[in-house]
């Protein structure tokens, strides 16, 4: 069935490194992919999505390329701040309804 | 537009009772979600409902689990005779039934702890 496999947390960062948090899939048909983040004590926020091949998702300086010959969503963002120390969650919807397929989520932490 | 609600935030029960989860989604998305998150762990889809018809339910919802969304708004998700593995953080989801239907707005989840 589908998957998604996220690179394993925690992740720690200073402030203003570079991040990329890994995202692979497996799926069958032409998914959308998203990727979610979960701050401290909230809810799951969609951060940004691409629905076709060569798309580029982007919002708040995090960016994400749907690329379908290695299958991967892989998340960056070019100066981290401590505001983004967060869960993220890299998502698939591969069929009519819409359900999505979570990987298991990358725990990230930004010093000072 | 207030978002998703969930209600209650926190359910503490003893293994053995029934507990009742209610989500009211945003106003007039026809689709709602249903999922489950254990600690550590991406959610996993249980069901969802397109207005109030029930369309499709996971393995994972076994028949302990009844969820309905009698008047395609609210929506209620039940579980009988709790079990200590049903203690997660339950989320709803809701989307629009448009074109980019696969954005889903999450609610803050119920925490579920089941003694």
């Amino acid at each position: 069935g589908d998957s998604v496999t996220q690179m394993e947390g925690p992740v720690t960062l200073s402030e203003e490194a570079f991040l990329t948090i890994n995202c692979t899939y497996t799926a069958t048909g032409y998914p959308s992919l998203f990727w979610y983040v979960q701050y401290p004590g909230e809810g799951l926020q969609l951060l940004l999505k691409a629905t076709k091949a060569d798309d580029k998702g982007s919002n708040k300086g995090f960016e994400a390329t749907y690329r379908k010959e290695t299958t991967s969503f892989h998340l960056e963002k070019g100066s981290v701040q401590v505001s983004d120390s967060a869960v993220y969650f890299c998502a698939l919807s591969s069929d009519q309804g819409g359900k999505l397929i979570f990987g298991q989520g990358t725990e990230l932490s930004v010093k000072p | 537009d207030t978002g998703v609600s969930q209600n209650p935030r926190h359910k503490i029960t003893k293994r053995g009772q029934n507990v009742t989860f209610r989500c009211d989604p945003i106003s007039e998305h026809n689709r709602l979600y249903w999922y489950r998150q254990t600690l550590g762990q991406g959610p996993e889809f249980l069901t969802y409902f397109q207005n109030e018809a029930q369309l499709e339910k996971s393995r994972l919802l076994s028949d302990r689990f009844s969820a309905e969304r009698p008047k395609g708004s609210f929506s209620t998700l039940e579980i009988q005779r709790t079990e200590q593995g049903d203690s997660a953080m339950y989320l709803c989801a809701s989307s629009p039934d448009r074109p980019s239907t696969d954005t889903q707005y999450f609610g803050p989840g119920t925490r579920l702890t089941v003694l």
